[in-house]
């Protein structure tokens, strides 16, 4: 299994760039990287996910360097209402060995 | 359109009691799976079922069991409670259990163990 590691927690302010980098150093040829988002309460929600290079969506983007040993992602202008824990997910093409990091604890100061 | 639903939202529960934790599912996905989270460990698989009548162990199985009936119910009994199980237990869907799969959670059931 893959195993990643995040910070446990940043704080931001609105309007700015949210950079978070996950550490997955022994991910496989075939595992993709996906992140989500949990708010108080609810259960993980799908962010974005990736392979190699860069992706990016309505809501975020995802960079991951040519070695796959980690990646970051990035959420632009943050607002309050970004206030979450943002998890990194290494999958397995082989099956569903999942593994989620420990989290990181974003808070969006006014 | 419901998604996944979860019963009980939360449970309390004595120690050595029979519990199931129901797990709903309307999209017609072939894969679920049965996670729990616990303060600062984040989410970790207990159990998954790629399709109807299969299921497999995640990182954390002891204690649980599962069935996979039918496509849409993905049931989790512990045989007997025991406090180390106090947590949120989450359900997952996703459409083929492959990696490239988006997992959609339900809300989560809250258990508590005495």
């Amino acid at each position: 299994l893959a195993k990643t590691t995040q910070p446990i927690s940043m704080d931001s302010y609105e309007g700015q760039e949210v950079n978070i980098t996950c550490s997955h150093n022994n991910i496989a040829t075939n595992d993709y990287i996906t992140w989500y988002q949990q708010f108080p309460s609810q259960g993980p929600r799908f962010i974005i996910q990736g392979y190699k290079t860069k992706v990016t969506n309505e809501v975020a983007s995802l960079f991951i360097p040519a070695d796959r040993k980690s990646s970051t992602l990035s959420l632009p202008r943050v607002s309050l209402s970004d206030t979450a824990v943002y998890y990194c997910l290494v999958t397995q093409a082989a099956g569903n060995k999942l593994t989620f990091g420990g989290g990181t604890r974003v808070l969006v100061k006014p | 359109i419901a998604g996944i639903t979860q019963a009980p939202t939360s449970q309390i529960l004595a120690a050595g009691r029979r519990m199931t934790l129901r797990c709903t599912q309307d999209m017609r996905h072939n894969a679920m799976y049965w996670y729990r989270q616990d303060l600062g460990l984040g989410l970790r698989l207990i159990h998954y079922s790629n399709t109807a009548g299969t299921t497999g162990k995640g990182e954390v199985p002891d204690g649980y069991s599962v069935s996979r009936a039918n496509t849409d119910d993905f049931p989790l009994t512990l045989a007997s409670a025991v406090p180390s199980q106090t947590s949120v237990y989450f359900c997952a869907s996703s459409h083929t259990g492959g990696p490239t799969d988006t997992q959609y959670f339900g809300p989560g059931t809250r258990l508590t163990v005495l």
